[in-house]
């Protein structure tokens, strides 16, 4: 069974800083893409990052470039998350999701219960 | 960026009725798209790649159809767990850079 346990969320004052993790298991966690996805307070759901199986790559919403960087440790099947010089608007629920595929990233078929992060003074 | 409009934003609808939801790209995205359910409090849940392609353990009363920038999700008769929240969803660009249409819920009538 796929599991995505997320982990790291929480109260943040302006410009701080918060480690997002996310433990995976049930399947072979390099041979797939992760994703980072949120979704502020009653709102819809906005793709944040993705990083390839190998780590090699990796890709960004603009609305985070040059202040949030994703990361993955495959031996230890762990997603990351660093957000650097959080802002309100950066609150929300944070998912992470594992990709159909291996490159780049496409339909997520699996999905953590979500981290709460809180930007606020 | 490709932006992906859903339609309409609320749909109320009766027990074992059909359910017809629209999702509109801004582009040409051929079929590279995912529908998705959300219950309050809950992760989303695929429901659709391919355009048409139901995920693993999806009920047959779930279908998708269309291509290019119209596409629709049709639930054939409702059930209760079924009033939800729907996205829908582009992966049709590289540099990867998904986008999700605003959500259609469907509520009970």
């Amino acid at each position: 069974e796929v599991q995505l346990l997320e982990s790291g969320g929480g109260l943040v004052q302006p410009g701080g800083s918060l480690r997002l993790s996310c433990a995976a298991s049930g399947f072979t966690f390099s041979s797939y893409a992760m994703s980072w996805v949120r979704q502020a307070p009653g709102k819809g759901l906005e793709w944040v990052s993705v990083i390839s199986g190998s780590g090699g790559s990796t890709y960004y919403a603009d609305s985070v470039k040059g202040r949030f960087t994703i990361s993955r440790d495959n031996p230890k099947n762990t997603l990351h998350l660093q957000m650097n010089s959080l802002r309100a608007e950066d609150t929300a629920v944070y998912y992470c999701a594992k990709d159909r595929g291996k490159v780049g990233a496409t339909s997520l078929d699996y999905w953590g219960q979500g981290s709460l992060v809180t930007v606020s003074s | 960026e490709i932006g992906m409009t859903q339609s309409p934003a609320t749909l109320s609808v009766s027990p074992g009725d059909r359910a017809t939801l629209s999702c509109r790209a801004s582009q040409s995205i051929s079929s590279n798209l995912a529908w998705y359910q959300q219950k309050p409090g809950q992760a989303p849940r695929l429901l659709i790649y391919g355009a048409s392609t139901r995920a693993t353990g999806i009920p047959a009363r779930f279908s998708g159809s269309g291509s290019g920038t119209e596409f629709t999700l049709t639930i054939s008769s409702l059930q209760s767990e079924d009033f939800a929240l729907y996205y829908c969803q582009q992966y049709n660009t590289w540099p990867p850079a998904l986008t999700f249409g605003g959500g259609t819920k469907v509520e009970i009538k």
